[in-house]
This record gives structure tokens, sequence and C-alpha cells, in this order.
């Protein structure tokens, strides 16, 4: 079965640090690959996705992520955080075949906690 | 309006009520989605409905059902929830139901007493 991994629940960074959020898939082949990010009481906003070309993909608020297909990840870079970037971030993968096409399939989010 | 909204954005009820809760979407899309997030779990999708048909529900109990009148609007109605149903529900679009970018509206935190 597909599966979507981010191992860390929590994390805190000091503002103006950099920041790396993993991500890890299960899936035999590449999957279509997104970061969501869900302030408190709001929905999900796309940060960035990928689905095939330059495995550096650059989203907004400054954020970047890399697909690495033999480490089965996509982890989310950010150089320099900013206290806003304070919320839960979301890893979810899309199948390109098969009954659960397009479905999305999604981590258990990343909280990260900012220090002034 | 732009985007995905959702109304209410809270909403109370006992677990003999019943309710609604309504998503829009301005963005033209064919394909809209019900998720619950609750607590310390990951989101759970419930319905899928692709061109106003429901193409997934993933053994949601009867006491949610959905309803699509248009690919614009999507309804969710509630009828003898528990207490444990309690969560946010998000709806989601998107152009189609294949790998392609959902936008999410900003939810209904639900309490059931």
């Amino acid at each position: 079965a597909q599966s979507v991994t981010q191992p860390d629940i929590h994390i805190t960074v000091s503002e103006g640090a950099s920041l790396e959020l993993r991500c890890n898939y299960s899936y035999g082949a590449t999957p279509y690959l997104f970061w969501y990010v869900q302030s408190p009481g709001q929905g999900l906003q796309l940060l960035l996705k990928y689905f095939s070309g330059d495995t550096l993909v650059q989203g907004i608020k400054g954020f970047e992520a890399e697909f690495k297909r033999s480490q089965s990840s996509f982890n989310l870079r950010k150089p320099s955080v900013h206290w806003s970037d304070a919320a839960e971030y979301f890893c979810a993968v899309a199948l390109d075949r098969g009954s659960t096409l397009g479905r999305l399939y999604f981590g258990r989010g990343t909280q990260l906690t900012v220090w002034p | 309006e732009t985007g995905v909204t959702q109304t209410p954005r809270h909403l109370v009820m006992g677990m003999t009520n019943k309710k609604s809760l309504k998503c829009e979407q301005h963005l033209g899309h064919n394909a809209m989605y019900w998720y619950k997030q609750s607590a310390k779990k990951p989101l759970e999708l419930m319905f899928v409905y692709n061109f106003k048909e429901q193409t997934e529900n993933n053994s949601v109990p009867s006491r949610f059902s959905p309803e699509c009148p248009n690919s614009s609007h999507l309804f969710l109605h509630l009828h003898t929830l528990q207490p444990e149903d309690s969560a946010l529900y998000l709806c989601a679009s998107s152009q189609g139901t294949g790998p392609n970018e959902q936008f999410f509206g900003p939810g209904t935190r639900l309490t059931v007493l």
C-alpha cells in the first residue's frame, strides 16, 4: 500500500535559521509529490509540487524541495525561516496509475514552531 | 469570492441534530472532495465527486451524506453524529481527478456534543 512518512512530528527552529522537513514515500514508481502548509484554523495551501523534470523545485514563500528517487524522499527546505512560517506542513503524494489515480495520500504532518 | 469557500466556519451540534456543511468552488474545477481532519491523525479522504458523480466513498458511515448538485457546489449532510465525529472538515477541488493539485477551503470546525 502507498504511504507517506513524515518522521518529525514537531520541529522548533530559531528565526533566521535554516529548515529542512523530511518526507519519505512508499510507491513502486515515481509519484506526483506535493507540500502543503496549514496555518491555525485554515485550510491547506500548496507550497510546491513535483511532477517531472528538474528534481529541485521552487515554491512560494521561499520554500524549495528536492526529489531524490534513490531515497524515495521529497524534503522541504528553506534557507532562512521567518516567524510567519510557523504552521503545520503536510507532504502528499498522488499516483499516476491504477484505481487510486489522483487520490492524495497525506503524511501526518510536521508542526513547525519558530522562536524569535 | 475566489478559490474554495466553506460555510459555516464553526458548527456545534447535538447528537440528534441535522445540519449541513456547504462548499463552493469558484475555480471552474470539475472534481470536489470532502476530507476529515482529526487531531493526531492523517487527513482522511471521505468522498470524491467528478462531474457531479460520486467516484469514491471511503467507507464513510451513513450518518454522513454527501450531495453534489453541480460541479461548483458540494454539501455534507450530517445527522445523528457521534462525539468522535468532531473534527475539521475540509473541502477541496481540482481540475479532474487525475494527479492534480487540489485547492482547499478553510474548513468547518465541527463539535458534536
